[in-house]
């Protein structure tokens, strides 16, 4: 599996935009990316994957750049809710995840 | 997505005992996860869980200590064995998601354990 590197933590103002950054300069071709966030020790929750093209659902948004070493994870308009661990993983979909530190994001009243 | 249910979801033991985790899903899945989370740390992969076959086991993680049954492909057990304060994590499995194009992984809840 591809090792990410994020940053330890990020703070965000309420109702503003969250960008998490993620390099992944080792990913291989058929490895996507996966963002899984943790709030308080419960269990990973999915957010997004991708594999080359940017993209979008309910929760977020994944920007992939051309080169597939590095993207960014986008929660359009944060809230409190949104504070938690979020983690950016390589993987082929058929192989266990491997979990770095992630990201600790405080959203901010 | 597919539903995990996780139990217990937290449990405080004696050292020197033992306790088993289930984890039931509600659709057929090929592999099953397990990890532990220590307090404050990331998530760590202690093994695989094939039905039919004994579990794979990561370095650092053996069968004598965590046990894992796989009788089918909804239902698995971590037995966490011979309990010291040092197993005290939050135990969590996890399963491919098929349901999903290019799966991506379903966790359960946890169970978070504290042994005393």
């Amino acid at each position: 599996d591809a090792k990410t590197t994020q940053p330890p933590s990020m703070d965000c103002a309420e109702g503003r935009a969250a960008n998490l950054p993620c390099n992944h300069s080792t990913i291989s071709g058929n490895e996507y990316v996966y963002w899984y966030r943790q709030i308080h020790s419960q269990g990973p929750q999915y957010i997004i994957h991708g594999l080359k093209n940017n993209e979008t659902n309910e929760m977020a948004s994944l920007i992939i750049t051309e080169d597939r070493k590095s993207s960014t994870l986008i929660l359009p308009h944060a809230t409190l809710r949104d504070t938690a661990v979020y983690y950016c993983i390589g993987g082929s979909g058929n192989t266990p995840l491997v979990f770095g530190k992630g990201t600790r994001l405080s959203v901010i009243a | 997505s597919a539903v995990i249910s996780q139990k217990p979801s937290r449990d405080i033991c004696q050292r020197g005992t033992s306790l088993t985790i289930q984890c039931q899903v509600d659709s057929q899945v090929t592999m099953m996860f397990w990890y532990r989370q220590q307090p404050g740390q990331s998530l760590t992969l202690i093994a695989t869980a094939n039905q039919g076959s004994e579990a794979t086991y990561e370095s650092g993680f053996v069968i004598d200590k965590f046990p894992i049954s796989r009788p089918n492909l909804t239902f698995s057990t971590l037995t966490v064995s011979n309990m010291s304060p040092e197993d005290s994590s939050i135990y969590l499995c996890s399963v491919e998601d098929l349901r999903r194009q290019g799966a991506g992984y379903t966790f359960g809840s946890g169970t978070r354990l504290t042994v005393v």
